[in-house]
């Protein structure tokens, strides 16, 4: 059974801050998924890595794949109030996407 | 080019009664997928739609069915609602392939 493990789940953090959003997942898979979710709002991909040492960046918001470990990180630089939301990555198994229970990030101005 | 479309956006329905959700994908996205989004369980799978075959089924009962049609729209029915089955139901799209998937802005179900 493939499973998805985010940490932490909930964060809180300064504005002007680093912080790093960790995803591991159970089995062998060749994507992975971040979105972004405000609330009461549905989920906005933010990137899709496909390759092992793929890396993606949008802003103050970075992605990476090592599939060998099974791990994906998102890495936010320099926090701003704005990237307050919850985060899900995600895998696929079979095209059944499989979400990590979501981080839920709380920027502090 | 247009999203994803749910409908509808809002339902209230009474234990019992049942009630069919549509997503409508963006034009050439011939996979949708339907989620359940709870505050206790998160994001579950329901299942997954391309080309009018279910080709993937996530472990929810009976009661939660769904189809495909031609154009890909694809629609779900619950029967006999229960007061857990009020969340959020979010469909996704996708081309196919190794492609990501968009999200419609979701049904938000209340059971009363």
């Amino acid at each position: 059974e493939l499973k998805v493990e985010q940490n932490p789940l909930f964060l809180s953090m300064q504005e002007g801050k680093n912080y790093t959003i960790y995803c591991n997942y159970s089995t062998t898979s060749d994507r992975l998924y971040w979105y972004r979710q405000d609330p009461g709002k549905s989920l906005e991909s933010l990137f899709v890595l496909l390759s092992n040492g793929a890396v993606k960046q949008e802003g103050r918001l970075m992605a990476s794949l090592d599939t060998k470990a099974r791990l994906s990180t998102l890495h936010i630089t320099a926090a701003v109030h704005d990237l307050s939301a919850t985060y899900f990555c995600a895998t696929t198994l079979d095209d059944k996407i499989i979400f990590g229970k979501g981080t839920r990030l709380h920027i502090l101005p | 080019k247009a999203g994803v479309t749910q409908t509808p956006r809002y339902l209230i329905k009474t234990r019992g009664q049942q009630v069919t959700l549509s997503c409508s994908p963006i034009s050439g996205h011939r996979s949708v997928s339907w989620y359940q989004q709870t505050p206790g369980q998160g994001l579950q799978f329901l299942f997954e739609y391309f080309s009018e075959t279910q080709r993937n089924k996530g472990n929810f009962p009976g009661r939660f069915s769904g189809r495909q049609f031609s154009n890909s729209r694809s629609e779900m029915n619950v029967s006999t609602l229960e007061l857990g089955d009020s969340a959020l139901y979010l469909c996704a799209t996708s081309p196919g392939g190794r492609r990501g998937y968009t999200f419609g802005s979701g049904t938000r179900l209340t059971v009363v």
